[in-house]
């Protein structure tokens, strides 16, 4: 079942925070978080296993509430290069195929 | 840096026609796949193969879709015959493993079927 992301889009000034949730209706394994540009492949940013664990890169962050079969991304300072679609990704089970959000679109202006 | 590579970026074919799309997934990489999104939508995830075999698919991969590693380096998506429904930009991906491991996705091919 396809996870549910939100908001579907998001425009931020530079600088500014953003946070990008992905909801599912069943016990996840693992949530994988990519970054999609326009015309581009997604490239991978981080993934959370179960267990509640939490996640950073430079100003990218996110966590994995097992209870909630909830993941946020966090997205702080923002910069013009964080633009793009980022899309959660859920495997039910380890080695499961990934199934994705629908998208998250995030606009960032200077 | 090791990355996956894909052939052709643009593939245009008639409706009916037979395709086959490739990749060069990174050579110390285990396990392969093809996702495919239709402009403007999600990624959809439609094949698994490990050790020659797939190990899961979608409902979207029906018998028009096959895979293959015909070689130690190539893994290729054949679609038998095209429906205008299948235009999309493909993609495929690898990975070392399946736990744990991130998924490397390559540049993507853009099927157009009119």
């Amino acid at each position: 079942q396809q996870p549910v992301q939100s908001p579907q889009a998001v425009i931020l000034r530079e600088g500014e925070d953003a946070v990008i949730n992905c909801s599912s209706s069943k016990a996840l394994y693992s949530v994988h978080w990519y970054r999609q540009k326009h015309g581009e492949a997604p490239i991978f940013l981080m993934i959370l296993l179960k267990g509640g664990e939490q996640k950073g890169h430079d100003k990218i962050s996110a966590s994995f509430n097992e209870k909630k079969q909830q993941s946020s991304l966090y997205l702080t300072a923002s910069q013009l290069s964080y633009s793009g679609t980022y899309f959660c990704g859920t495997e039910m089970n380890a080695g499961n195929m990934l199934t994705f959000g629908g998208g998250t679109r995030l606009m960032v202006k200077p | 840096e090791p990355e996956v590579t894909q052939t052709p970026s643009h593939q245009v074919t008639q409706m009916g026609q037979e395709v086959i799309l490739r990749c060069v997934p990174i050579s110390n990489h285990l396990y392969f796949y093809w996702y495919r999104q239709i402009l403007g939508q999600k990624v959809e995830f439609l094949v698994s193969f490990y050790n020659n075999e797939i190990s899961e698919k979608s409902e979207i991969f029906d018998d028009q879709f096959s895979v293959e590693r015909p070689d130690g380096s190539n893994f290729t998506l054949k679609i038998r015959s095209t429906k205008l429904e299948d235009s999309a930009m493909y993609f495929c991906a690898s990975s070392v493993g399946t736990e744990w491991y991130e998924q490397y996705f390559g540049p993507g091919t853009r099927l157009t079927v009119t």
